[in-house]
């Protein structure tokens, strides 16, 4: 089975301030893809990225930044420079090779103050 | 905008009622997935149809149902409804049938559902 574990529940930042957001999985599968997404305010569930287990290379997409790191099953994402838009609910999710589904982790909370 | 539509937005009923959920899948896009959201769970994934067949269950109750229609678009029955399925319920669509066929799922807006 698929587990993901979210363990920041909530991160309050002030704008223009770095944030991390830790994501730990457990998986057998040895091929396996690893999402964030994101959740505002509105409640529609945004896709940011997905990242395949043979890919360890860590991506950067704006402010936005992944680190993967297979050694410690863990996909982090830092927002550089948060901005107020930034605020909401970041879920990190986990899918098996042979999975049709997603397994999301319980989300962090991001608050970005002025 | 994902291109995934889901009707309605706000759907508030009593316990006891049955409703349907309804989600159209981005265009081109064969997989429907419909997924949970509540306070006490989380997200869940329930369900998935792949070009009107089911492919894979999750933790849905014997009370629900769902099913893809030759136009591919799905809905999503709720039945003899508790206070506890009060939850926002997403759709989302993606073009293959796995996850490892390289595909993403792009979820619609949510149907928030509130039984009183």
């Amino acid at each position: 089975a698929q587990k993901v574990t979210q363990a920041q529940t909530e991160i309050s930042v002030v704008e223009k301030e770095d944030v991390t957001l830790d994501c730990v999985y457990e998986t057998r599968d040895t091929t396996y893809y690893l999402f964030w997404y994101k959740q505002p305010p509105s409640g529609e569930l945004v896709f940011l990225i997905r990242r395949n287990s043979f890919d360890e290379q860590n991506e950067i997409s704006g402010r936005y930044s992944w680190n993967f790191q297979k050694s410690t099953s863990s996909f982090n994402f830092t927002i550089t420079a948060s901005q107020v838009v930034d605020s909401a609910v970041y879920f990190c999710a986990l899918s098996g090779v042979n999975d049709y589904k997603l397994s999301f982790g319980a989300g962090t909370t991001v608050t970005v103050r002025a | 905008d994902s291109g995934v539509t889901q009707t309605p937005k706000h759907l508030i009923t009593a316990t006891g009622q049955r409703v349907t959920l309804r989600c159209s899948p981005r265009s081109g896009d064969l997989s429907v997935y419909w997924y949970q959201q509540s306070l006490d769970q989380g997200l869940q994934f329930l369900i998935q149809y792949y070009n009107g067949e089911e492919r894979a269950k999750g933790n849905i109750l014997e009370r629900f149902s769902a099913q893809q229609f030759p136009d591919l678009h799905s809905e999503l029955n709720l039945s003899s409804l508790e206070l506890g399925d009060s939850a926002l319920y997403f759709c989302a669509s993606s073009v293959a049938s796995r996850l490892a066929e390289n595909n993403e799922q792009f979820f619609g807006p949510g149907t928030r559902l509130t039984v009183l």
